[in-house]
């Protein structure tokens, strides 16, 4: 069972970026559709955007277009997040999520889950 | 954005007694071609989500069968038909129509 692995916890200040990985464990890169979910303390799921290998492409939610890029890397099969000038609001745990293939699933069912990382800002 | 409006937000159930979330969205999600783009998620205490249901009413593989997706349109129903203490956690719904999915806000399950 394919696997996406995510980068550790990370702190940092208001201001900085933050950059975290999702390596699937195996798999066709152009399989996958890398989504980013987050999650702030005790909140609900907020959808980040995507980047999907294919084309790649990448889509934005509205309120964070600004602030993040995503990319990912055939050669390892790893997607990247990277969020630009931090702020406390942006404290969350932060997942990618993948369909298992794209051409049986569609881009945004997600059948697979990192298990998040904690993102904290903080002065 | 499409908004998704779940209910109740918490649900307090007994073990063994069904138990029935409701989602609704701000617009249609119906596809053309005949799928509800409506999934519904579980996150555990301390878990990342999981995929329950997807297109409405097909379950992923592996979820037992006390668990159901039904609805059409704009209102959606998961139906677990009897409620074991490892269902506790806090179920989501997610419009997939759109290229920006959108969460219903969460409903969160415990056992009475």
């Amino acid at each position: 069972q394919v696997q996406l692995v995510q980068s550790g916890a990370e702190v940092k200040k208001p201001g900085s970026s933050v950059k975290v990985s999702c390596k699937a464990s195996g798999g066709t890169f152009t399989k996958y559709a890398f989504n980013w979910v987050r999650q702030a303390p005790g909140q609900g799921l907020e959808w980040m955007g995507n980047f999907i290998p294919v084309y790649g492409t990448a889509n934005f939610a509205q309120k964070l277009q600004d602030r993040l890029t995503l990319t990912a890397d055939e050669s390892t099969i790893t997607a990247y997040m990277e969020l630009t000038s931090l702020r406390s609001e942006d404290t969350a745990v932060y997942f990618c999520a993948s369909p298992m293939d794209i051409v049986t699933s569609g881009l945004r069912q997600f059948d697979l889950w990192g298990r998040g990382t904690l993102v904290t800002v903080s002065s | 954005d499409i908004v998704m409006t779940q209910s109740p937000l918490s649900l307090p159930v007994t073990p063994g007694e069904p138990a029935s979330i409701s989602c609704r969205s701000g617009q249609s999600l119906l596809h053309t071609n005949g799928y509800n783009y409506l999934d519904w998620y579980l996150q555990k205490p301390g878990q990342s989500p999981h995929l329950l249901i997807y297109l409405g009413s097909n379950r992923a593989s592996g979820v037992p069968d006390r668990f159901s997706g039904s609805g059409s349109g704009t209102n959606f129903t998961l139906e677990i038909s009897a409620v074991e203490a490892e269902d506790v956690g806090v179920y989501y719904c997610m419009q997939s129509l759109q290229t920006h999915p959108t969460f219903g806000q969460g409903t969160k399950v415990e056992i009475k």
